[in-house]
């Protein structure tokens, strides 16, 4: 079964801070792996996108890893700010279903002062 | 670009009434998805469109839902009669190319509320 597992599923850390997310997936073939940042009451809005060859991208302050053989990601944030505070989502990418993604549910991160 | 643009913003009305969301794609995407997000199930893909043209709907849940795209820059999504349990948030999304290779890019949603 294609999943996509999120860990944890929400997260409290001060601001300065680093932290950094975990996701799993059981998604085959796989494609590629892409993490999103949504804001409240906003729309998901895209961090990095990863394919099979890649093991590492950065953004900015965010830093995605990719572990092809283990099928696992993670998602780190260096020196975390209020405005992080959001729900990042791991989104897996089926290669033999167009348009077939699978989402994760999400880890609400809260960045306090 | 203006980005994904989705109307309207928050919906509420009454058990049995035809509820209307609407989807103005970023030109030139070839792509168009309609997706549901609620706290139990998180992003769920309802259909998507390539070049107008339904590609795959076997995410909608009921007969109550439809989805047409006329033309390149416009898409509705239908729920006719609505149900409390169709109380979701809404997002279209676009892409040039499949999800494969193009970036997705999400409108801000529309808050759906069934009394």
């Amino acid at each position: 079964k294609n999943q996509v597992e999120q860990s944890p599923q929400s997260l409290i850390i001060l601001e300065g801070k680093n932290c950094t997310l975990q996701c799993n997936y059981t998604v085959s073939p796989f494609s590629n792996l892409r993490w999103y940042k949504q804001d409240t009451g906003r729309g998901p809005v895209s961090l990095t996108i990863m394919t099979f060859s890649e093991n590492t991208k950065s953004n900015g302050r965010y830093t995605a890893t990719l572990d092809a053989d283990t099928k696992q990601s993670s998602l780190h944030i260096t020196a975390s700010q209020l405005s992080d505070s959001a729900s990042y989502i791991c989104v897996v990418s089926r290669g033999s279903t167009l348009g077939r993604l699978y989402f994760g549910r999400g880890t609400q991160l809260t960045v306090w002062p | 670009d203006a980005g994904v643009i989705q109307s309207p913003r928050h919906e509420v009305t009454e058990m049995g009434q035809e509820v209307t969301l609407r989807c103005k794609p970023i030109s030139g995407h070839d792509y168009l998805f309609w997706y549901r997000q609620t706290m139990m199930r998180g992003l769920e893909l309802l259909i998507y469109f390539n070049n107008n043209v339904p590609i795959d709907d076997s995410g909608m849940p009921e007969d109550r839902f439809s989805a047409k795209m006329p033309n390149a820059s416009f898409s509705t999504l239908k729920i006719q009669p609505s149900e409390p349990r169709d109380s979701a948030v809404y997002f279209c999304a676009s892409s040039w190319g499949t999800p494969d290779t193009g970036e997705l890019f999400f409108g801000e949603g529309s808050r759906l509320t069934v009394l």
